[in-house]
C-alpha cells in the first residue's frame, strides 16, 4: 500500500517563475492538505482539499493556489516566486471526518528559488 | 491564530535516559493534540496523538495532556541515539481540517 507521494523531491527555480508541486494521497484517503515548512520552523498550514474544492486555507496570499482531482490527487500551484518561497513544502492526505488522525505526510518537495 | 509553543532545544539527554519535551498551547478550546517527530531533510512521522486530560502511553512514548494549564509533553523512555530527531507538538483546529504546528524541539541522544 503506497503513502503519501509527491513529486518532484526537489526543485529550484528563479524568482519571478511558476511551479507546480503534485500529491497523490494514501489509499482510501480523500482529503489532502498542503503545509509550508521553512528552515527551523514548524509546517504551516496552506489549505485543503476536499471532493475538489478548497476547503479551509491559512494565511498566504492567492499566489497560492490549488487543485484536487477526481483521483483526489492534487497540485499546488504557487506564481511569482519569491526567495521566502523557498521551503519544504508538505502535503498530508486524511480521511474526513477523522479529525487528522490518519493523517500522513509526504516525503516534501524541497524549493529552492534564487 | 491559535500558537504553538515548544523549547527549540536543542536538548541533550545519555542513551537509556528519560527525554521530556514540552508543548503549550493558546486556545483554550483546543481538543486534540499530536507529537510528530521529524528527522532532518525528511517528513514529520506521527507519534502518538492524545484527547483526554492524562497521560496515553504507547511503547516507550507516554503523552500527558493537562487542559487546565494548556500543557502537552511527551516522554520518551530508554531513549536510544535513533529517537534524535525533532519533536512537533500539533493542535488540531476546531474544524479539524488543520494543524497548528510548533517550531519543533531538537533531541539529541547521546550513546
Amino acid at each position: 500500500d503506497a503513502g503519501v507521494t509527491q513529486s518532484p523531491t526537489h526543485l529550484i527555480k528563479t524568482r519571478g517563475q511558476q511551479v507546480t508541486l503534485r500529491c497523490s494521497p494514501k489509499s482510501g484517503h480523500d482529503t489532502v492538505s498542503w503545509y509550508q515548512q521553512a528552515l527551523g520552523q514548524g509546517p504551516q498550514f496552506i489549505f485543503q482539499y476536499y471532493e475538489e474544492e478548497e476547503r479551509q486555507r491559512g494565511n498566504f496570499p492567492d499566489r497560492f493556489s490549488g487543485h484536487q482531482f477526481p483521483n483526489y490527487s492534487s497540485e499546488l500551484n504557487v506564481n511569482a516566486l519569491l526567495l521566502g518561497d523557498s521551503a519544504l513544502y508538505l502535503c498530508a492526505s486524511s480521511l474526513a471526518g477523522s479529525g487528522n488522525t490518519e493523517a500522513f505526510f509526504g516525503q516534501g518537495t524541497r524549493l529552492t528559488v534564487v | 491564530q491559535k500558537e504553538v509553543e515548544q523549547n527549540s532545544g536543542p536538548l541533550s539527554v545519555p542513551e537509556g535516559a528519560i527525554a521530556s519535551l514540552n508543548c503549550t498551547y493558546s486556545d483554550r478550546g483546543s481538543q486534540s493534540f499530536f507529537w510528530y517527530r521529524q528527522y532532518s531533510g525528511k517528513s514529520p512521522e506521527l507519534i502518538m496523538f492524545i484527547y483526554s486530560n492524562g497521560d496515553k502511553e504507547d511503547g516507550r512514548f507516554t503523552a500527558q495532556l493537562n487542559k487546565a494549564s494548556q500543557y502537552v509533553s511527551l516522554l520518551i523512555r530508554d531513549s536510544q541515539p535513533s529517537d534524535s530527531a525533532t519533536y512537533l507538538c500539533a493542535v488540531n483546529s476546531d474544524t479539524g481540517n488543520q494543524f497548528y504546528f510548533g517550531t519543533g524541539t531538537s533531541l539529541t541522544v547521546i550513546p
